[in-house]
């Protein structure tokens, strides 16, 4: 299996630009997740999705931010417009339903000039 | 959610064991406690988990506590490849929390060759 796949790798934008980035989790995995992982406040769970359906996006920080997941294999996280402290690692991770451990990929690495 | 503390740094040698300690003073009685690491420019991948009973796997082993207020990740020959951040993560399986992963600082662990 190739395991949780994320792209861009790497994504320098400017303030104000639309940003999105993209997951693929692994297949068969129900549930998703998206993190932020910055050095003041370290990983945070953003939103995650059980069968396609948003559970929880009571970490998204703001309206500037959408997380969308069209079918099982795809999830986008979207942040329009882009800020300086938006800059961050976002990582997108996913689980099987029957099983405890979270299996992540590895990582968005975005700045916002 | 019930409080981790961990140091924030430990060192190692290669090939020595390594016990990285764990305290949550507030655990409660259906909280599974949870080990992931994170290595260098990855995203952080799981380790183990337990209740009650001391848990092993071919990374590591998890020794807890008979009051169950600490806990000891083992790792028993370290390596070069172990060095990383560890997280301790407690998670109410009752609540559906095991879904929401809350990561702290963790501790650093460096090994030395």
């Amino acid at each position: 299996d190739a395991g949780v796949i994320q792209s861009p790798r790497h994504e320098v934008t400017e303030m104000g630009q639309e940003v999105t980035l993209r997951c693929k989790p692994i297949s068969g995995h129900d549930y998703l997740f998206w993190y932020r992982q910055t050095m003041m406040r370290g990983l945070e769970l953003l939103i995650y999705f059980n069968n396609n359906v948003p559970i929880d996006d009571s970490g998204m920080p703001e309206d500037r931010f959408s997380a969308k997941m069209p079918n099982a294999s795809f999830s986008t996280l979207k942040i329009q417009p882009s800020e300086p402290r938006d800059s961050a690692v976002y990582f997108c991770a996913s689980r099987n339903g029957l099983t405890y451990e979270q299996y992540f990929g590895p990582g968005t690495r975005l700045t916002v000039t | 959610d019930a409080k981790t503390t961990q140091p924030n740094s430990m060192e190692s040698n290669e090939e020595e064991p390594v016990h990285l300690p764990c305290n949550h003073s507030t655990i409660s009685g259906t909280d599974y406690i949870h080990w992931y690491r994170q290595l260098p420019s990855q995203g952080p991948e799981y380790v183990i988990h337990g209740l009650t009973s001391n848990v092993n796997n071919r990374m590591a082993s998890l020794a807890i506590a008979e009051d169950r207020k600490s806990s000891t990740l083992i790792l028993h020959r370290a390596t070069l490849r172990d060095a990383a951040v560890y997280y301790c993560i407690l998670r109410d399986e009752f609540s559906g929390g095991y879904n929401k992963l809350i990561f702290g600082a963790g501790t650093r662990l460096a090994v030395h060759p």
